[in-house]
């Protein structure tokens, strides 16, 4: 298996334009989540997902943040408008009820200027 | 709620020593415990876990976990350290199977030649 897969590995985007961040889970896998890493806060969960469908979303910071699973391959977290405070690591991890640990992307390295 | 501790920012330890990095956890039941490691650049990767079973884990690359109830420890271990070990370290828990997993801040391990 090749892991979890996320796009773009760079971002960069100027102030108040969308970004849109894309993840690929493991297959067969029925949870999914969004962490957002920064060196002031660390790892914070923003949202997850269990078979397809959005458990918590406490986690993110604004409305200008969105998250959808249309199918069990396929997450996007989007951030619309896009502020300087935005920039991070975006991490999407999935794991399978059995199994207990979650496995992580390369991350999405999210820079607004 | 859940939550993690890692007292330790930064660990320094030389090549050949043995080192440790601490952890401590606050859950309601029995916990799920994990440990992460992050490269520069890099997505967090698997260590090793505890779920139930033998107090001591073993786990990628030569650590170690021992888990401990009375003091709420999950500390990593491993008996001779190698430059190739510098890293990130996190630790991480669940309440339980399908929860997301809660990190602690992180501690940075340098191991010196």
């Amino acid at each position: 298996d090749a892991g979890v897969i996320q796009s773009p590995r760079h971002e960069v985007t100027e102030m108040g334009q969308e970004v849109t961040l894309r993840c690929k889970p493991i297959s067969g896998h029925d949870y999914l989540f969004w962490y957002r890493q920064t060196m002031m806060r660390g790892l914070e969960l923003l949202i997850y997902f269990n078979n397809n469908v959005p458990i918590d979303d406490s986690g993110m910071p604004e409305d200008r943040f969105s998250a959808k699973m249309p199918n069990a391959s396929f997450s996007t977290l989007k951030i619309q408008p896009s502020e300087p405070r935005d920039s991070a690591v975006y991490f999407c991890a999935s794991s399978s009820l059995g199994q207990g640990e979650a496995f992580f992307g390369q991350g999405t390295r999210l820079t607004v200027v | 709620a859940q939550s993690v501790a890692q007292p330790e920012d930064q660990v320094n330890v030389a090549e050949g020593n043995p080192l440790t990095v601490k952890c401590t956890y606050s859950v309601s039941g029995n916990p799920y415990l994990f440990w992460y490691v992050q490269y520069p650049n890099r997505g967090l990767q698997f260590l090793l876990k505890y779920i139930t079973g033998d107090n001591l884990v073993k786990g990628s690359y030569g650590f170690e976990a021992e888990f401990n109830k009375s003091q709420t420890s999950f500390h990593l271990k491993k008996p001779s350290a190698l430059v190739s070990d510098s890293a990130l370290y996190f630790c991480a828990v669940r309440e339980t199977g399908n929860t997301p997993l809660v990190f602690g801040k992180g501690t940075r391990l340098s191991v010196i030649a």
